[in-house]
């Protein structure tokens, strides 16, 4: 079946530590996206990644890092830099010549702050 | 700025009962809008979207929504809901060339 993966469902991060999330689609898309998305708050755009070994800051960036070495993946790691890291994390990624509303989402990864 | 206010952050309404969602959006220039919706703990689907053309859209699972540019509205609407239609109902408006604003959301309550 083709889709978006996210992996962990939930994951746990002790004060001081680097957590990667992980997003595998396997739809051929070059465009993906990471968002991020709190209580009574719509979605928040972190990065975002045209094609591979590409990709640009979106409006809440800092604290974050990316890569996109391969076609399907697209890994997002939250650094200790990132002050308030507790939130729902979606991932996404765009069929070529689609607009970008044209997202297929995955099912998110909760992170969660010990 | 392009953005949106979704002012109702929860409507609860009785199985088979209308509902409209509304939101309201700013903007200077020409628009393009969206309604997704989240069912619990997945991401988002897309419902339908606005690029141009009819002001009426019609969308998935029985959706529509209607584009008011006097009243700067892009409300949902759906005549009977079911209780499957229980979600998270965000409207979105495309800003730039290459990002997209969201709302803050509505839950959709659909009591039996």
């Amino acid at each position: 079946d083709g889709g978006i993966t996210q992996s962990p469902k939930y994951l746990f991060r002790k004060e001081g530590q680097n957590v990667t999330l992980s997003c595998e689609q396997n739809l051929n898309h070059d465009a993906m996206y990471w968002y991020r998305q709190d209580p009574g708050q719509g979605l928040r755009l972190i990065y975002y990644s045209q094609i591979v070994n590409d990709f640009q800051k979106g409006d809440i960036a800092e604290g974050y890092s990316v890569s996109r070495e391969k076609k399907e993946s697209f890994p997002l790691t939250v650094t200790s830099a990132q002050k308030n890291p507790t939130a729902f994390y979606l991932c996404a990624s765009r069929p070529p010549g689609q607009g970008w509303e044209t997202q297929y989402f995955g099912p998110g990864t909760r992170l969660l702050v010990l | 700025a392009q953005s949106v206010t979704q002012l109702d952050s929860q409507v609860p309404v009785f199985e088979e009962a209308p509902v409209e969602l509304r939101c309201n959006y700013s903007s200077s220039v020409s628009v393009y809008l969206f309604w997704y919706v989240q069912y619990p703990n997945q991401g988002l689907q897309l419902l339908l979207k606005y690029l141009s053309g009819s002001t009426l859209v019609k969308g998935i699972n029985g959706f529509e929504a209607e584009f008011n540019k006097s009243q700067t509205s892009f409300h949902l609407r759906k005549p009977s809901v079911h209780i499957s239609d229980t979600a998270e109902y965000f409207c979105a408006v495309r800003r730039r060339a290459n990002n997209l604003f969201f709302g803050t959301g509505t839950r959709l309550t659909v009591i039996p």
